[in-house]
């Protein structure tokens, strides 16, 4: 089953408003990576994080891995209609890579 | 260019019909991985192969099948035992043991009618 718990499930926002999604794992994991679905397309992979405690921004995006590494979240300040998309994050396990079920972000103009 | 390359972008087939999936990669990359993606859901894990010769089944192999006969291809195959095959399938790739990046491939979208 997944690995990572990813919520919320969808979010819908106005253009300019802040933006969060949150993963959270029952085990302590070795990295966790972000990965972003435009529609119609494939993920495209957005960043690593490997130290507890880690914060990694992105232009309006902000990535933070939990102190224990159980649990990681993605912000986006200022959301624009180019943001759209789903969400994923991936806790790489072992010899394989699972992800969560993503976010799926819409952002009205 | 290197990348990875799945083919066809869009492929249809009768219900009970075997049908193969291509996905190719000139990244040399080690692991490559199979996922399907059903409308607004997430990435469910088929298989994975970490090395050539050698693969693993993931969450929802049941009615599929692959090979890795070389580091560079690792095609999937539906067969008729996959009760609902329709769907979307991506193929990945990375250089480590689920330690680095995965790249992805285009997708195949499958419909069984």
């Amino acid at each position: 089953g997944q690995q990572v718990m990813q919520i919320p499930q969808y979010q819908h926002v106005q253009e300019g408003e802040d933006f969060t999604t949150y993963c959270n794992s029952s085990t302590t994991l070795s990295n966790i990576q972000w990965y972003k679905q435009r529609p119609g397309g494939h993920p495209v992979f957005l960043i690593q994080l490997v130290k507890s405690g880690e914060v990694k921004k992105q232009k309006r995006l902000t990535f933070q891995f939990g102190e224990a590494k159980k649990n990681s979240s993605l912000h986006i300040t200022a959301t624009q209609t180019t943001d759209v998309g789903t969400y994923f994050c991936a806790g790489p396990r072992n010899n394989d890579m699972r992800f969560g079920a993503g976010t799926r972000l819409t952002v009205k103009p | 260019d290197g990348g990875i390359t799945q083919s066809p972008k869009y492929l249809f087939r009768k219900e009970g019909q075997n049908v193969t999936l291509s996905c190719e990669q000139n990244l040399n990359h080690d692991a490559m991985y199979w996922y399907r993606q059903d409308p607004g859901q997430g990435l469910r894990l088929i298989y994975y192969s970490q090395i050539v010769n050698d693969f693993q089944k993931g969450d929802i192999a049941e009615g599929y099948s692959v090979s890795r006969e070389k580091k560079e291809s690792f095609p999937l195959t539906v067969t008729s035992a996959q009760k609902n095959p329709t769907a979307f399938y991506l193929c990945a790739s990375s250089s480590g043991r689920g330690a680095t990046e995965a790249f992805f491939g285009q997708g195949t979208r499958l419909t069984v009618v």
